[in-house]
């Protein structure tokens, strides 16, 4: 079976400060991990995967295997980036996601 | 070009009337997801079709809950004697042939059971 944990539901940061988005998996094989975001009034959008290594809109994540972790890293946070940010994980040749809970980012000003 | 659009984007119903929601995907898609949005829950996945293969209805959480799609484009998921705890925002996703791994969202639709 695999899981997606997002351990907070809340997050909230000050702008300018670094932000660290958790999420964990369980899964026996090799995952595809990614992090979807959705901002208010938004369809749910790819930020980024963790094969492309890719540092879209400040955003980082690195795929640790040994601590099955996926965390979301933003060394300066904005106010734009207040949305929701769900952790997924695709273990099927096909790209079915199991998503996590769910993070609700909060950046005040 | 248009994304993926559904409809209603809102719909109220009683309990124990059956709904249908739509969902029409970007074209030339060939692999369309269903998936419930619903608060403590996450997203959850519910059905996904590819092409003319048979659909993996692994997600679907009761008999009550079926989808179809015809002509390999638009997808209906109908929900059957409608309960309280199927209220949610239901989710259409479709993705590009050899780009699995990217799915594109719709709006989605809020259906409240009351």
């Amino acid at each position: 079976a695999q899981r997606v944990t997002q351990p907070e539901k809340l997050l909230s940061v000050f702008k300018g400060a670094p932000v660290e988005l958790k999420c964990n998996y369980s899964y026996s094989g090799s995952p595809e991990l990614f992090w979807y975001v959705q901002y208010s009034r938004q369809r749910l959008q790819l930020l980024l995967r963790h094969i492309s290594r890719e540092s879209i809109k400040g955003f980082t994540a690195d795929l640790n295997k040994g601590e099955t972790s996926f965390h979301l890293k933003k060394p300066f946070a904005q106010e734009e980036d207040s949305a929701m940010y769900y952790c997924a994980l695709s273990g099927t040749s096909y790209g079915k996601l199991t998503f996590g809970q769910g993070t609700i980012l909060t950046v005040h000003p | 070009g248009a994304g993926v659009s559904q409809s209603p984007s809102n719909k109220v119903t009683e309990k124990g009337k059956d709904v249908e929601l739509r969902c029409d995907p970007i074209s030339g898609h060939t692999a369309l997801y269903w998936y419930r949005q619903s608060l403590g829950q996450g997203l959850e996945f519910l059905i996904y079709f590819q092409g003319n293969s048979a659909p993996d209805k692994s997600g679907l959480p009761s008999d009550r809950f079926s989808a179809e799609r015809t002509g390999g484009s638009v997808s209906t998921l109908t929900i059957q004697r409608t309960q309280q705890e199927d209220s949610a925002v239901y989710l259409c996703a479709s993705t590009p042939s050899g780009a699995t791994y990217e799915q594109y969202f719709g709006p989605g639709t809020r259906l409240t059971v009351t």
